[in-house]
């Protein structure tokens, strides 16, 4: 079965840092998701993606973060200045609008911030 | 706006008893709902989705919910639980109408089977 990979798994960096996490999508979907999980809590959307352009945004996803694809493949989320607070478990998921299928999620990135 | 709401969050079941995990939700529109379990450290596991027809839906690892629309819930079953069951589990919705599938959580709930 197809997967979403996600690298790097853990990422430590000092506060104040640009970080980006990277998400290889399943070849033919089009959609693409961030989630985000803080230690112990729920998970939260962040932001979807579609068609080269973000599609929605929740309260979360301020101007601190960004979201690309670069190359045609990987699909990156940016935080460009990390606060204490960013520390969390990051998940890409993706899914194919033309089916009603639930999305697929990569392991995630477990990001540290020092 | 879409809400999910899991109303226990911490069960503790001895192995081998039923379990039923309670999620309800909150939605203006049609809804996709789901269950996913979280195993320590680990991500994030599709058990059983209800996309449409029947009610009862069987996933994996021999858990079952039933929606039922009329109390906007989604319970999440299994008749005789083992250890290796122990873990978050977490209800989810998306809007059936549109393409952006993006999920609404609930809060989670850790399910502890104990010998």
């Amino acid at each position: 079965e197809p997967e979403v990979t996600q690298t790097p798994s853990h990422q430590v960096t000092q506060m104040g840092q640009e970080v980006i996490l990277r998400c290889v999508p399943i070849s033919n979907h089009l959609y693409f998701y961030w989630y985000r999980q803080i230690l112990g809590q729920k998970v939260e959307f962040l932001v979807s993606f579609y068609n080269n352009e973000i599609s929605e945004k929740s309260e979360i996803f301020d101007d601190q973060f960004s979201v690309e694809r670069p190359d045609g493949s990987n699909f990156t989320l940016k935080i460009r200045s990390t606060k204490l607070e960013d520390s969390a478990m990051y998940f890409c998921a993706t899914s194919d609008p033309r089916s009603n299928q639930p999305q697929h999620f990569g392991d995630g990135t477990r990001l540290s911030i020092l | 706006a879409q809400s999910v709401t899991q109303l226990d969050s911490q069960v503790p079941v001895f192995e081998e008893a039923p379990v039923e995990l309670r999620c309800n939700y909150s939605s203006s529109v049609s809804v996709y709902l789901f269950w996913y379990v979280q195993y320590p450290n680990q991500g994030l596991q599709l058990l059983l989705k209800y996309l449409s027809g029947s009610t009862l839906v069987k996933g994996i690892n021999g858990f079952e919910a039933e929606f039922n629309k009329s109390q906007t819930s989604f319970h999440l079953r299994k008749p005789s639980v083992h250890i290796s069951d122990t873990a978050e589990y977490f209800c989810a919705v998306s809007d059936m109408d549109g393409n952006n599938r993006k999920l609404i959580w609930g809060l989670g709930t850790s399910l502890a089977v104990n010998p």
